[in-house]
């Protein structure tokens, strides 16, 4: 099972751009890169997910270099209310397959004025 | 509307009690997952379910237990033998599929022991 690490907090200014990367050196074929955010007393929700390459939604996006150890999440013009804690997870999430999805520590990122 | 209930939302348990608390789904995933969470710490995996009637144990499995009677259903026991249950608790579930394979969270159960 690929391991990952984040930075433990991030600090960043209303309005900028924030790079989050996950480092997963040993990282499986068949695993896909999934982030996550979670609010105090909430549930994690869904972000973004990638296999390799770039990835972009409405609200972020996913850059995976070629040797996919590693992946950063990037939010575009941060406000307030992206202030929460930021997971890596990195798993097999075939069909048929229940597999054992195991989060990091996670990056809090705090957002100021 | 499609989701995950948990409940209770709150819990207070007494030294010695095991409680139980609830995950019901109906998003017809196969795979359902329990998780704690700790103040100011990550989810860590106590226990996950690909089909009804087949579980298996996630890093952390010591004092919990769990069933798998129905497909919507995955209830969580947290037992006597659990030496520090006070915590958050996340139950989550997902399809499978290779191309959206997220998973979808409840809102959570935070379990105080007196």
């Amino acid at each position: 099972l690929a391991k990952t690490t984040q930075p433990i907090s991030m600090d960043s200014y209303e309005g900028q751009e924030v790079n989050i990367t996950c480092s997963h050196n040993n990282i499986a074929t068949n695993d896909y890169i999934t982030w996550y955010q979670q609010f105090p007393s909430q549930g994690p929700r869904f972000i973004i997910q990638g296999y390799k390459t770039k990835v972009t939604n409405e609200v972020a996006s996913l850059f995976i270099p070629a040797d996919r150890k590693s992946s950063t999440l990037s939010l575009p013009r941060v406000s307030l209310s992206d202030t929460a804690v930021y997971y890596c997870l990195v798993g097999d999430i075939n069909t048929g397959t229940a597999s054992k999805l195991t989060f990091g520590t996670g990056t809090r990122l705090q957002v100021t004025l | 509307d499609g989701g995950i209930t948990q409940s209770p939302k709150y819990l207070f348990r007494k030294e010695g009690q095991n409680v139980t608390l609830s995950c019901e789904q109906n998003l017809n995933h196969d795979a359902m997952y329990w998780y704690r969470q700790d103040p100011g710490q990550g989810l860590r995996l106590i226990y996950y379910s690909q089909i009804v009637n087949d579980f298996q144990k996630g890093d952390i499995a010591e004092g919990y237990s769990v069933s798998r009677e129905k497909k919507e259903s995955f209830p969580l026991t947290v037992t006597s033998a659990q030496k520090n249950p006070t915590a958050f608790y996340l139950c989550a579930s997902t399809s499978g599929d290779r191309y959206t394979g997220e998973l979808f969270f409840g809102e959570g159960s935070r379990l105080t022991v007196l």
